[in-house]
This record gives C-alpha cells, structure tokens and sequence, in this order.
C-alpha cells in the first residue's frame, strides 16, 4: 500500500522567512510520481510540481525548490523569502499509475506567512 | 492555459431534493475526476472516467451518480443525500497520458451543503 505523511500540521513564518515543508513516502513501487499541489483559501488545488521516481534531480522555480531523496523517501518543499501570498494549505502526494488515476495525498501542512 | 471550470460555486439542498454539479475542461483532457473533500482533510478520489467511460469507482454510494457525456464535460448528479455529504467536491482532469507525464490539473470546487 501506498502512504503519504505530512507531519507538520500548521506552520507559521514571519514574511521573508524561509520555510520548508516535509513530505515522507511509502511505496513498493519502483516507478512511482511524486506532486506539490497548493490550495489557497479559495478552495482550488493549484498544481506546482510533479517529480518521476527516475528522476532525482532536484528543482528550483522562482523562490520554490524541491529537494527528492529517494534513500530517505523524502519530497521536501522549501520556499524561500516567503511572502503572505503563500499562506495556504500545501498537499504532497504520490501516484504509481503512469497514466494518471488515483492520487495518494497526504494530509496537508497549512502555511501561516504573516507581515 | 489549465483551466478547468466548476458550477456552481455554491449548492445547498435538502435531502429530498436532486442536484447536479458541472465540470468543464477545454484543455483537450482524455480523463476527468471527481474528488470530495472534507474540511481540514486532503481530498478522496471518488470516480475516474477516461476516453468518457469510468474507470475507477472508489465504493461511493449510490446516492452520487457521475456522468461523462463527452471528454470535456462531467457531471456528478446528487440524489437524497445526506448532511455528512456537507464538502467541497472538486474535479479535475488529465491528458492520461502513459510514461508518467500525466499531471492532474483541478477546479475551484463547488461547496455544497446538505441540510
């Protein structure tokens, strides 16, 4: 069976900190696809990052970078000079159907940036 | 563009009464999904449909009815539900596309209300 954990529930950060936001996975798989999805208080899931199992390099855009370790199951979420526009709710989640299907998410940490 | 369309925004209705939601993608999608989501939990797939015909149904009772009448259109239809069905239910859509490039892409939800 396939697993996400989140283990940070609530994080909050004053404007310009960085953050990180950790996500931990379970799979047998060996081919399996990792995203970063955000949810803003308006409610609709924006995609931000889908990494392949055979792809470890890690990635950067803009002030968000994505470190994969595949020896410690890890997907780490590191947003930097945060800004109060990224107050929202960030879900890792896992999938080990090629061609689409069911999302594994995990349970969300919620993003306080206050000014 | 990503834009996947949802109405309506908000629904709220008795237990009795029957609704339909409506999602629509223009983004050339082969696979479109229903998802609910609780308040402070991350969303649960609920069905799957792909080249218009379902794919996956995740055990979702009977009193929700999805709908595919073409690639770019979903309904869910709503039949005698009951208040705990209170959620966000979002949709989202895909290229289903093999070799793990698929990335769901998703809708601003519909809130819906039972009383």
């Amino acid at each position: 069976a396939q697993k996400v954990t989140q283990a940070q529930t609530e994080i909050s950060v004053v404007e310009k900190e960085d953050v990180t936001l950790d996500c931990v996975y379970e799979t047998r798989d060996t081919t399996y696809y990792l995203f970063w999805y955000k949810q803003p208080p308006s409610g609709e899931l924006v995609f931000l990052i889908r990494r392949n199992s055979f792809d470890e390099q890690n990635e950067i855009s803009g002030r968000y970078s994505w470190n994969f370790q595949k020896s410690t199951s890890s997907f780490n979420f590191t947003i930097t000079a945060s800004q109060v526009v990224d107050s929202a709710v960030y879900f890792c989640a896992l999938s080990v159907n090629p061609q689409g299907g069911k999302l594994i998410f995990g349970q969300g940490t919620e993003l306080s940036v206050k000014p | 563009d990503t834009e996947v369309t949802q109405t309506p925004k908000h629904l709220v209705m008795g237990m009795t009464n029957k609704k339909s939601l409506k999602c629509e993608q223009h983004m050339g999608h082969r696979a479109m999904y229903w998802y609910k989501q609780k308040a402070k939990k991350p969303p649960e797939l609920m069905f799957v449909y792909s080249y218009e015909k379902l794919s996956i149904n995740e055990s979702v009772p009977s009193r929700f009815s999805p709908e595919c009448p073409n690639s770019s259109l979903l309904n869910l239809h709503l039949h005698a539900l009951q208040p705990e069905d209170s959620a966000l239910y979002l949709c989202a859509s895909s290229h289903w596309t093999s070799g793990g490039k698929d990335t769901q892409y998703f809708g601003p939800g519909t809130r819906l209300t039972v009383l």
